[in-house]
């Protein structure tokens, strides 16, 4: 089975500080990793994915993700915090598998971002 | 590019009542997921699609859900009846072909049963 683990439930940080969110995994095959974030009232919005490669992910947003696979972690990071980016985040994970398996994503239970001016 | 849409946003119902959620996948997409994030917590998988087929619905909690996907395009999802505990927020989502695309999810229907 995978799992997902988002350690933090809130993470506050101060607007042109650096942020992260943490994530790790556990699978039984090398892992497809995913960031999501939701804003209020909004649905999941894809981020970023690690599938295999440099272990730094850049995506949307300034954001980006070191894949560490000694550590099964996966975080999120950010140089610089808008107070834009006050959002909900959810780490992600699918297992790469034999064909035929399920491809249904292992989810966090979310973070809560909050970025103060 | 249109995105994924769900239908209806909210909705609230009395125990025993029936509720069916729709969804619209991208146009293209052959993957469709339901998920469900349930008092806050994790966002929990419910069944998957490829095309009209049902490719694992390995999540869903009991028979009172019930799934289809009819020629292949929207998709709709009945609970019947509602219990309590199938409060929620319901997610739909949407993939590419291969195992690495990424899903595109829509803005969830936010359900209460009272």
């Amino acid at each position: 089975a995978q799992s997902v683990a988002q350690p933090e439930d809130q993470v506050n940080v101060a607007e042109g500080n650096p942020l992260t969110v943490k994530c790790t995994y556990s699978v039984s095959g090398n892992p497809y990793l995913f960031w999501y974030v939701q804003y209020p009232n909004r649905g999941l919005q894809f981020l970023l994915k690690y599938i295999t490669g440099d272990n730094l992910v850049k995506g949307s947003y300034g954001f980006e993700a070191e894949f560490n696979k000694s550590q099964t972690s996966f975080h999120l990071k950010k140089p610089s915090a808008l107070v834009s980016d006050s959002a909900l985040y959810f780490c992600a994970v699918r297992a790469l598998i034999s064909s035929g398996s399920a491809r249904q994503l292992t989810f966090g239970s979310g973070t809560q971002l909050t970025v103060l001016p | 590019e249109a995105g994924v849409t769900q239908f209806p946003s909210h909705s609230v119902i009395e125990k025993g009542q029936t509720v069916t959620l729709r969804c619209d996948p991208i146009s293209g997409h052959d993957n469709l997921y339901w998920y469900r994030r349930v008092m806050g917590k994790e966002i929990k998988f419910l069944l998957h699609f490829v095309k009209e087929s049902k490719q694992d619905e390995s999540g869903m909690p009991n028979n009172r859900f019930l799934a289809e996907r009819t020629g292949g395009t929207y998709s709709t999802l009945k609970v019947q009846p509602a219990e309590l505990e199938d409060s929620g927020v319901y997610f739909c989502a949407s993939s590419l072909q291969r195992e690495w695309n990424e899903q595109f999810f829509g803005p969830g229907t936010r359900l209460t049963v009272l």
